[in-house]
């Protein structure tokens, strides 16, 4: 069974531009989420799909981080425009059902904001 | 006060020892315990969950839970340097805002 992937896997930008990152969960899994992880800290929940529906994007700074799963597979997130503390992995993960106890990380997308 | 609370070590011990982890969480809703393991550059893997308090055992690893106190912990018995990763507590609660909180990770190396 293929994992979560991720691309690119290493991005380096300057301040106020933007920038994508694509995730292919699980295949079969309905639900997809997006975290940030800052060096040092754990994952934090960004933003959570249930198929193609947004259940929970209650920690997505919206003025400038937006997310889509237009077919319920395939997600990107995007970050328009980019500030020095968005620098972070961006973690995909994917789960069966929404209930997200076992959930099925990528390898992550390591953003450099200069 | 933080949902859940990590030591983040660093943990430096020698090939074969005992390893203990631990958190400590504030809400008494939190009903999924669950400990990921995460090498450097990789996403984390689930390593084990459970839901009651007591013990859970899986080859070298137990996972801990005491719910009366809020505490939860990780042993690592005969400790590998392929054990070498960050260990990161997570807590998942359901009805409401179901997601789920991570510590800050534990970062362990066994020495050979």
């Amino acid at each position: 069974e293929a994992g979560v992937a991720q691309s690119p896997r290493y991005k380096i930008i300057e301040k106020r531009q933007s920038v994508a990152f694509w995730c292919n969960p699980i295949s079969g899994h309905a639900t997809l989420y997006w975290y940030q992880q800052i060096l040092g800290q754990g994952p934090k929940l960004l933003i959570q799909f249930q198929n193609n529906g947004v259940v929970d994007d209650s920690q997505l700074p919206k003025d400038r981080f937006s997310a889509e799963r237009l077919k319920g597979v395939d997600s990107t997130l995007k970050i328009q425009p980019a500030k020095l503390e968005d620098s972070a992995v961006y973690l995909c993960a994917s789960s069966t059902t929404g209930l997200g106890i076992a959930q099925y990380f990528g390898p992550g997308t390591r953003l450099t904001v200069l | 006060q933080k949902e859940v609370e990590q030591d983040p070590g660093p943990l430096s011990v020698p090939e074969g020892a005992i390893v203990s982890l631990n958190c400590t969480y504030s809400n008494s809703a939190f009903q999924y315990f669950m400990w990921y393991r995460q090498y450097s550059r990789k996403g984390p893997e689930l390593l084990m969950y459970t839901y009651s308090s007591g013990n859970k055992e899986d080859g070298r690893f137990t996972a801990q839970v005491d719910k009366s106190s809020k505490y939860i912990s990780l042993f690592i018995r005969d400790s590998q340097p392929s054990d070498s990763a960050t260990y990161l507590c997570a807590i998942f609660t359901q009805g409401g805002s179901e997601k789920l909180v991570f510590g800050k990770g534990t970062k362990l190396t066994v020495n050979p």
